[in-house]
């Protein structure tokens, strides 16, 4: 475990609801990211941080945003959630010295009715 | 954007039997990574691929980043039971940063029949 957690683990709201998904880690690691995971396409990057108040957006950042205020708390925002915003959200981190090897969460799973 | 192919989709295999699965992409990666998921838990990484042609195994596991650095190959000998699970390849683009930006692909769902 790369000491990683989510939360919630699993959340139902209706469409135009402002969501928040919090990820916190204890491994002091300056890179993370949000992924979003969907039947047939794999996991797909939403944004990312390379250190405090430093992110950058991913392929599929529209409807979403993102905010890092300390080293071990990154927050994925949903603004107004839409029904295409159903999917598993994974939190990863990683280590500059060994930046491509991403840890994962163990995921939030959102149900947008 | 950049885009990875997987396959097959899914596979359904007898304990014992070798597996083997592939990524292929139409641009090129400079890294070639493999993950594997359990249910209910996130992407683990099994192998890292870093330069073309390299062949790394890890266990059971034996991966290949292909000389065009277009494709990759996992393989998985004598599946046991506990390798079911969905197995993603993931990879960075050439020119890309340093950060974790992977590409991945849409996964190969294993099943192993005891």
């Amino acid at each position: 475990d790369a000491g990683i957690t989510q939360s919630p683990r699993h959340k139902v709201t209706e469409t135009g609801t402002p969501v928040t998904l919090r990820c916190h880690q204890t491994e002091n690691h300056r890179y993370m990211y949000w992924y979003r995971q969907d039947p047939g396409h794999g996991l797909r990057l939403i944004h990312y941080s390379y250190g405090v108040k430093d992110t950058d957006k991913g392929e599929v950042s529209d409807g979403y945003s993102v905010s890092r205020s300390k080293t071990e708390d990154f927050l994925l925002t949903l603004e107004s959630a839409t029904s295409s915003q159903t999917s598993v959200y994974f939190c990863a981190i990683s280590a500059p010295r060994d930046p491509l090897s991403l840890h994962f969460g163990n995921g939030t799973r959102l149900t947008v009715t | 954007g950049q885009q990875l192919n997987q396959s097959p989709q899914s596979m359904f295999i007898q304990e014992g039997e070798d597996v083997s699965m592939n990524c292929t992409s139409s641009s090129i990666f400079n890294t070639w990574l493999w993950y594997k998921q359990d249910p209910g838990e996130g992407p683990v990484l099994l192998i890292a691929l870093y330069k073309a042609g390299e062949l790394t195994s890890n266990g059971r596991l034996t991966a290949q980043f292909g000389i065009t650095r277009k494709d990759s190959f996992l393989n998985i000998s004598a599946s046991i039971p506990s390798d079911v699970g969905i197995y993603f390849c993931a990879g960075r683009g050439a020119g890309g940063t340093s950060y974790g930006k992977l590409t991945f692909g849409q996964g190969t769902i294993l099943t192993v029949h005891p």
